[in-house]
């Protein structure tokens, strides 16, 4: 079966910086997505990554390791604004989005 | 670019009516798009993909003849739930491509549904 595995909430400071992982299985890869979602909100894109090696984008960065069924999302300088859950998703061989639950990101001042 | 609406964005319906969910690509045009739905503090799940022209597929689980998917133009698809029953109560998000080529999936801002 397909899956995709992410923690389920993470906590972190207001100015830090949390790197939220995100291991997939799936039957093919053509590219992972990392979304951003608040509550009551629909996603919005964050980042796709296709080749391995880390995206930079202001101060979120996404990282991808094909060989190792590996991705994570790294946010940099913490706003309270960055409360939401994050979500990653993978394009599989047939070109099916897989979505993974979610990592709900708690940001304390 | 790439907006996706949705209308209404919110909607109470008394249980037994159906409910009408309006999904347009604003500035350009969606060769498919996709239906979800989301329980509070849930992940999103797909329920149906639909093609301009074509009848939509629906997911395993999810009841066609009651969750209604038509996809009339390259910019409107529709989903109806039909005989909606409290439990139907739901965030229903869709979202669009642009084409085969581009794997992004623009999401509209979300639907909610709440039938009493």
């Amino acid at each position: 079966g397909q899956n995709i595995d992410q923690p389920t909430e993470m906590t972190a400071t207001e100015g830090a910086i949390v790197q939220i992982n995100c291991t997939y299985q799936t039957s093919g890869f053509n590219g992972l997505f990392w979304y951003q979602q608040h509550a009551g909100e629909a996603p919005t894109f964050l980042s796709y990554n296709v080749l391995d090696g880390l995206e930079e984008k202001g101060r979120f960065s996404s990282f991808l390791s094909r060989s190792k069924g590996y991705s994570y999302l790294l946010l940099k300088e913490l706003q309270m604004k960055d409360s939401a859950s994050y979500l990653c998703a993978v394009i599989d061989s047939n070109y099916q989005l897989i979505w993974g639950a979610g990592t709900k990101l708690i940001i304390k001042p | 670019g790439a907006v996706v609406s949705q209308h209404p964005s919110w909607v109470i319906c008394k249980s037994g009516t159906s409910v009408k969910i309006e999904c347009r690509s604003l500035d350009f045009q969606a060769t498919t798009m996709f239906w979800y739905r989301q329980f509070p503090k849930q992940s999103l799940m797909l329920m149906a993909t639909s093609n301009e022209g074509s009848k939509a597929t629906y997911e395993q689980g999810v009841e066609k003849d009651k969750f209604l998917i038509n996809h009339a133009s390259l910019t409107l698809s529709t989903l109806t739930v039909t005989s909606a029953h409290p439990e139907d109560s739901s965030f229903y998000i869709c979202s669009a491509k642009q084409g085969a080529v581009d794997y992004e999936q623009y999401f509209g801002p979300g639907t909610r549904l709440t039938v009493t």
